[in-house]
């Protein structure tokens, strides 16, 4: 089993459309918690970074991290075409950098 | 501010070359890290630098190997390339290195043929 695991999709929506995503881990070490975008053939671009459990809210993206459930979710407000992408959750126990990533949701957003 | 810079962007070698990858920081950025991202396997951690030392190291073989410099600049280096070594090698720094707060690089997209 991995530490983590997510739904590779792919997933397709219409624009506006409110889009769900979600991992889930078995280590309960994790403590830091991120999402990433990342576009075909870039980098991952950090979007969200959460410490420990709770909601963290950034323009149309909100990040959700429970830590009794090992579940954490990110959710997109009025998806436009633009967020067609791919994204990845990501995870930390601290004091350090390494990080533990999930295998991508592929999400496509239609006009 | 400039981001996270990694040369060459592309790179085709043969197999049993070597290779040296180059990662240059966000200025003030003292923690580089390094992933291997293929599309069957997704993004794996390599090794983490921090200071000039290495602080983990991820489950690669020993031809895999970094190196951090003094102005927290990185490189990584693989030996004996393989086929199966054809992936897009990922650098992301950040400043403490402690909560995985990472920025990345777009990547150098290395094929073995």
């Amino acid at each position: 089993q991995k530490e983590v695991e997510q739904d590779p999709g792919p997933l397709s929506v219409p624009e506006g459309a409110i889009v769900s995503l979600n991992c889930t881990y078995s280590n309960s070490a994790f403590q830091y918690f991120m999402w990433y975008r990342q576009y075909s053939r870039k980098g991952p671009e950090l979007l969200m970074y959460t410490y420990s459990s709770g909601n963290k809210e950034d323009g149309r993206f909100t990040a959700q991290v429970d830590k009794s459930s090992k579940y954490i979710s990110l959710f997109i407000r009025d998806s436009q075409p633009s967020d067609s992408a791919t994204y990845l959750c990501a995870m930390s126990a601290g004091n350090t950098d390494k990080l533990i990533f999930g295998t991508g949701t592929r999400l496509q957003v239609f006009p | 501010k400039a981001g996270v810079t990694q040369t060459p962007r592309y790179l085709i070698k043969t197999r049993g070359q070597q290779v040296t990858l180059s990662c240059s920081p966000i200025s003030g950025h003292r923690s580089v890290s390094w992933y291997q991202q293929t599309p069957g396997q997704g993004l794996q951690f390599l090794f983490e630098y921090f200071s000039e030392t290495q602080r983990n190291k991820g489950n690669f073989p020993g031809r895999f190997s970094g190196r951090q410099f003094s102005n927290s600049r990185s490189e990584m280096n693989v030996s004996t390339l393989e086929l199966g070594d054809s992936a897009l090698y990922l650098c992301a720094s950040s400043f403490f290195g402690q909560s995985g707060e990472a920025f990345f690089g777009q990547g150098t997209r290395l094929t073995v043929v």
